[in-house]
């Protein structure tokens, strides 16, 4: 069965650092695989998703990467901010439907 | 505006009673999935559908029942046989096409009282 991984637990960096945020997942034949945000109290917010046949995807200041063979995604977060602050989880489908989720890093920078 | 919503925000039950939890979408999006979400557990899926009037069990389904009798509804109840039901909902939808990507609502909070 599919299980994903997500390390570190946390993270506290100052405001400017550029941070590496790692998922791992236990099969390879993965259809995609997605990274989002979660604000304290709030719903998940989709930030990039990844198809299997792509290595990475850029949206600002995020850039996730995917390495199949090795079952790893990185997100990667360039010049952090105070409002960067939040969980963030990435996921893989199971049977190319619903999601199977880490547990998430949560990220904190300070100004 | 296109999205997914739930309501209530925030709901309280009392032991032994049902509560529905409500979610609706106008993306027309096929399938729709509730998943809870405790502390330091991650989210789990409780029922997905792919099609209206059918639906599948998740990994965590007992105490919980769904229905699907219109494709933007997807409404989630806590009944009584949910031993600890204290956690925050979450529905979920997407197309069974294409890039497969999920679109979250801003969830229910349920706590028993």
């Amino acid at each position: 069965k599919q299980e994903v991984t997500q390390i570190p637990a946390a993270l506290s960096v100052p405001e400017g650092e550029n941070l590496v945020l790692n998922c791992s997942f236990t099969d390879s034949a993965i259809y995609n695989l997605q990274w989002f945000r979660q604000d304290p109290g709030k719903g998940l917010t989709s930030l990039l998703l990844i198809q299997s046949s792509q290595r990475e995807q850029t949206s600002g200041r995020l850039n996730a990467s995917l390495d199949k063979s090795s079952g790893r995604s990185t997100l990667y977060i360039a010049a952090s901010q105070p409002g960067d602050s939040a969980t963030y989880l990435c996921a893989v489908p199971q049977a190319g439907t619903a999601l199977i989720f880490g547990k998430g890093t949560t990220l904190s920078v300070s100004s | 505006d296109g999205g997914i919503t739930q309501s209530p925000k925030y709901l309280f039950r009392k032991e032994g009673q049902n509560v529905t939890l409500s979610c609706e979408q106008n993306l027309n999006h096929d399938a729709m999935y509730w998943y809870r979400q405790d502390p330091g557990q991650g989210l789990r899926l409780i029922y997905y559908s792919q099609i209206v009037n059918d639906f599948q069990k998740g990994d965590i389904a007992e105490g919980y029942s769904v229905s699907r009798e219109k494709k933007e509804s997807f409404p989630l109840t806590v009944t009584s046989a949910q031993k600890n039901p204290t956690a925050f909902y979450l529905c979920a939808s997407s197309f069974l096409s294409g890039r497969y990507e999920q679109f979250f609502g801003p969830g229910t909070r349920l706590t028993v009282l």
